[in-house]
């Protein structure tokens, strides 16, 4: 069964840093492009950024540019989002999503809250 | 990044027909079509269709998706009660190299 898990989220002061991981399970995740979208409290759906299959490229959307960077370990089928200078802003649940013509598969998400 | 335009809301009756609508311009929506996303409360979104009117497995023939232009359209026919739920458009913007997304539909079935 194909099935994306993030873990990693929690509650975070502004300006520190968090890591989220996801995890892809039954399917060969070394050859998809994988995405980072999220979802503020009521809010709708943010596209993050995304990697590559093969860890060559990576884009971001410019309200986290600088900031955040993905990154993949496909032998371990797993893609992490490291967060830094982290904002109220970014308080949001965080989706992982496999790109197959489009977002085709999506984790339950994972909560970060950045608050004092 | 400006987003895709959806309308805030939809209501229609049970067993009715509802069109939803995403405006982009040539450069995403105008370009290769939007996907559509249905998300329940609480749930995560999942994937209705793709590039106007692909649809995966699973998907119910009631949903299926056209586009004119630079706007998209997701008609839902014979509207059932689990159709209530929020739906969002989305589309690679070529000129941007960005996935954008609508600020999201929520449809109301009365």
């Amino acid at each position: 069964q194909v099935q994306l898990v993030e873990s990693g989220g929690g509650v975070v002061q502004p300006g520190r840093s968090l890591r989220l991981s996801c995890a892809g399970v039954g399917f060969t995740f070394s050859t998809y492009v994988m995405h980072w979208v999220r979802q503020g409290p009521g809010k709708g759906l943010e596209w993050v950024g995304f990697m590559s299959y093969d860890e060559r490229n990576d884009c971001y959307a410019d309200s986290v540019k600088g900031r955040f960077t993905i990154s993949r370990d496909n032998s371990k089928n797993t893609m992490y989002l490291q967060m830094n200078s982290l904002r109220a802003e970014d308080t949001a649940i965080y989706y992982c999503a496999r790109e197959s013509d489009a977002f085709d598969t999506w984790g339950q998400g994972t909560m970060v809250t950045v608050s004092s | 990044q400006a987003g895709l335009t959806q309308p805030p809301s939809v209501s229609k009756g049970l067993r009715q027909t509802a069109t939803l609508t995403c405006t982009g311009n040539s450069n995403n929506v105008g370009n290769q079509g939007a996907a559509w996303l249905q998300q329940h409360h609480g749930h995560p979104p999942k994937l209705l269709s793709y590039r106007n009117n692909n649809r995966p497995s699973g998907i119910s023939e009631r949903f299926s998706a056209s586009r004119s232009g630079n706007t998209a359209s997701l008609t839902i026919t014979g509207l059932q009660p689990d159709d209530e739920a929020d739906y969002y458009c989305s589309a690679w913007d070529r000129g941007l190299s960005v996935w954008v997304f609508g600020g999201g539909t929520k449809l109301t079935v009365l």
